[in-house]
């Protein structure tokens, strides 16, 4: 079956610091993928998402490119800022016996030093 | 644009009692999802719907009941209230392949 792997946190890293947090997946069929974010006291929002092979997703700074060879689907952000403290799920989207599943990952907290 | 609407934003229920949470969607979606969070945890799916007059159980449905008579609307029933149902509930909705949109959340605590 379907599945969603990721990074177990919590990630703290000083402010300007490189951000990678590892997502990796198993899926049968051609799923799409996404990032979420979410903030203190809030809902899921989206944060990028990719639907094939090689596909970049991006905002805000952070990327994540679409590795069919890898089954990954890694964040990254350049230089992270205390703003960007939140919790981050990996998920991805199939379809399998005419319905769509969607499968999140457990999140990983980020936590960004001043 | 409202998008996913959840009511109440918060809740405090007695051991033993019921309540309706509520998802109101204007954006025509099909799909629609319950999941609760627990503190500090991940996502657990309750029930989910592909359409009006479709619901299925996610993976922790006891203790509660959906309803799916409308695109629009996607009640969660909790019938009698214990602790460890205490956690926030979200609504979500998709189309397709598309990414899921979610609401603001339903914080409820029962005592």
């Amino acid at each position: 079956g379907n599945s969603v792997t990721q990074m177990e946190g919590p990630v703290t890293l000083s402010e300007e610091a490189f951000l990678t947090i590892n997502c990796t997946y198993t899926a049968t069929g051609y799923p799409s993928l996404f990032w979420y974010v979410q903030y203190p006291g809030e809902g899921l929002q989206l944060l990028l998402k990719a639907t094939k092979a090689d596909d970049k997703g991006s905002n805000k700074g952070f990327e994540a490119t679409y590795r069919k060879e890898t089954t990954s689907f890694h964040l990254e952000k350049g230089s992270v800022q205390v703003s960007d403290s939140a919790v981050y799920f990996c998920a991805l989207s199939d379809r399998g016996s005419g319905t769509y599943k969607y499968i999140f990952g457990t999140g990983t907290r980020l936590k960004v030093l001043a | 644009n409202a998008g996913v609407t959840q009511t109440p934003k918060f809740r405090i229920l007695k051991i033993g009692q019921s309540m309706t949470l509520q998802c109101t969607q204007d954006m025509n979606h099909n799909y629609m999802y319950w999941y609760r969070q627990d503190p500090g945890m991940g996502l657990k799916l309750i029930y989910y719907s592909v359409g009006a007059g479709i619901t299925d159980k996610g993976e922790v449905p006891n203790g509660y009941n959906v309803s799916r008579s409308t695109t629009e609307d996607f009640p969660l029933r909790l019938e009698l209230a214990a602790p460890s149902q205490t956690s926030v509930y979200f609504c979500a909705t998709h189309q397709g392949q598309g990414p899921q949109h979610f609401g603001d959340g339903t914080r409820l605590s029962i005592l």
